[in-house]
């Protein structure tokens, strides 16, 4: 059971907006920042947010990240076929001094 | 700068995993470098990191309480490459496992090696 709650699917139809939520508790998300990863089957994970809503390089601006609390999210707009994929939230946890993840949310384009 | 790793897929239960990566492009300093596995069609897990620091300095190594007791991570400067060690595998070590560069101005995993299969089985 992953310590970060992401659901575990996600859906919409092109051109849509689709959020995928991750809740946390104090130690990881509430006192650190948070970070996405987008990964296709057969390939590692890709950074896609960094410290909670920036984007590196190259990511399209369609991604966009936000906090509050002890819980993130991240929105795609304007979803495209290619968006299909799974994707991961992730943060620091200062109690376990570990790296976290959430389960994983598998994004369907319909 | 790419990542690239290399090590046995296929252990006994009982063996030891060993993982290499090597760093391309760039150096060590300044970053932390991670091993972080997912076991097939699940989430990841963050297994530790050792931190290379300016002037050929090492950091840490940190590692997740849950498999301490078993791992080292260790870093070769002269190869610009680091390390994977875990001892005395079993079944529920079968994962992908993946060397990753942690950016602390991003404070994120920002590159990543192509993973590496392992499958223990007797």
């Amino acid at each position: 059971q992953s310590v970060l709650t992401q659901p575990p699917s996600a859906s919409g139809t092109p051109g849509q907006r689709v959020t995928i939520s991750c809740s946390g508790s104090s130690s990881n998300i509430g006192s650190n920042t948070v970070n996405w990863y987008q990964q296709f089957p057969g390939t590692a994970p890709k950074l896609l947010i960094y410290i909670n809503s920036q984007r590196p390089s190259g990511v399209p601006d369609r991604f966009s990240g936000s906090k509050s609390g002890t819980s993130a999210s991240l929105a795609i707009s304007g979803l495209q076929s290619e968006d299909e994929a799974d994707y991961y939230c992730a943060a620091w946890d200062d109690s376990q001094n570990v790296w976290v993840f959430g389960g994983g949310t598998k994004l369907t384009v319909l | 700068v790419r990542l690239q790793q290399w090590g046995a897929g296929l252990l006994k239960p009982s063996e030891t995993l060993s993982l290499t990566c090597g760093v391309y492009g760039g150096s060590l300093s300044g970053f932390h470098w991670s091993w972080i596995r997912q076991p097939p069609g699940k989430g990841l897990e963050w297994i530790g990191e050792v931190n290379a620091l300016g002037g050929g300095g090492i950091g840490g190594p940190n590692y997740n309480p849950s498999l301490k007791s078993r791992v080292t991570i260790s870093v070769d400067t002269s190869k610009n490459q680091f390390s994977l060690r875990l001892s005395s595998v079993t079944a529920a070590d079968t994962a992908v496992y993946y060397c990753a560069r942690g950016d602390l101005i991003m404070d994120a995993f920002d590159i990543w090696g192509q993973g590496t299969m392992v499958t223990v089985s007797s």
